[in-house]
């Protein structure tokens, strides 16, 4: 069945480090894949999110390339920041007819908790 | 953006007592909501899909007797926590995907409610 497997943390790092997170998937249909970060005592948000092969999500810093031929979607960041400690979420959704949304929940890997220090 | 609110965000029962959690979508209708579980360090468990109209969907090992689930409308989705006890104590989180076209299922996710137990 669908999947995502996500690199165990914790992940610490000092600041201004370069951040890797890997993520791969296992998906039929046609998968879009997100980046989701939780901070300490909240709710999910999207980080970024790509909906097709080659396309690159950006936001604060972060990016993520959606990699068919090697099912990834691997996050980085050049530079980390003290803020940007949280728990960080690689997910997946599959949906048979593009673009429509269907309404299915997202499939979550383990998620990765990084910590940055100053 | 599209809000998805919770409330309570935190709450403290006795043991044996009922617990309703709400989940609203501030600026759009919500025909499907889901509901997760987050135990402390760990990913979010998928407990059951909250449909307008009909009866939730429940996953596999998730008593719907006593996570009773209710759709009252396109913009509330109700968790209720029946005869609660302390092995029920977690982080609940909602969620509701998108609905405009191209959204590619992203969700929008509420902040969470505390449940703890005694």
């Amino acid at each position: 069945g669908d999947s995502v497997t996500q690199m165990e943390g914790p992940v610490t790092l000092s600041e201004e480090a370069f951040l890797t997170i890997n993520c791969t998937y296992t998906a039929t249909g046609y998968p879009s894949l997100f980046w989701y970060v939780q901070y300490p005592g909240e709710g999910l948000q999207l980080l970024l999110k790509a909906t097709k092969a080659d396309d690159k999500g950006s936001n604060k810093g972060f990016e993520a390339t959606y990699r068919k031929e090697t099912t990834s979607f691997h996050l980085e960041k050049g530079s980390v920041q003290v803020s940007d400690s949280a728990v960080y979420f690689c997910a997946l959704s599959v949906l048979p007819n593009p673009p429509y949304q269907a309404g299915t929940a997202l499939i979550f890997g383990k998620g990765t908790t990084l910590s940055v220090s100053s | 953006g599209a809000v998805v609110s919770q409330h309570p965000s935190w709450v403290i029962c006795k043991s044996g007592t009922s617990v309703k959690i709400e989940c609203r979508s501030l600026d759009f209708q919500a025909t499907t909501m889901f509901w997760y579980r987050q135990f402390p360090k760990q990913s979010l468990m998928l407990m059951a899909t909250s449909n307008e109209g009909s009866k939730a969907t429940y996953e596999q090992g998730v008593e719907k007797d006593k996570f009773l689930i209710n759709h009252a409308s396109l913009t509330l989705s109700t968790l209720t926590v029946t005869s609660a006890h302390p092995e029920d104590s977690s982080f609940y989180i909602c969620s509701a995907p998108r609905t405009d076209p191209y959204s590619y299922n992203e969700q929008f996710f509420g902040p969470g409610t505390r449940l703890t137990v005694l």
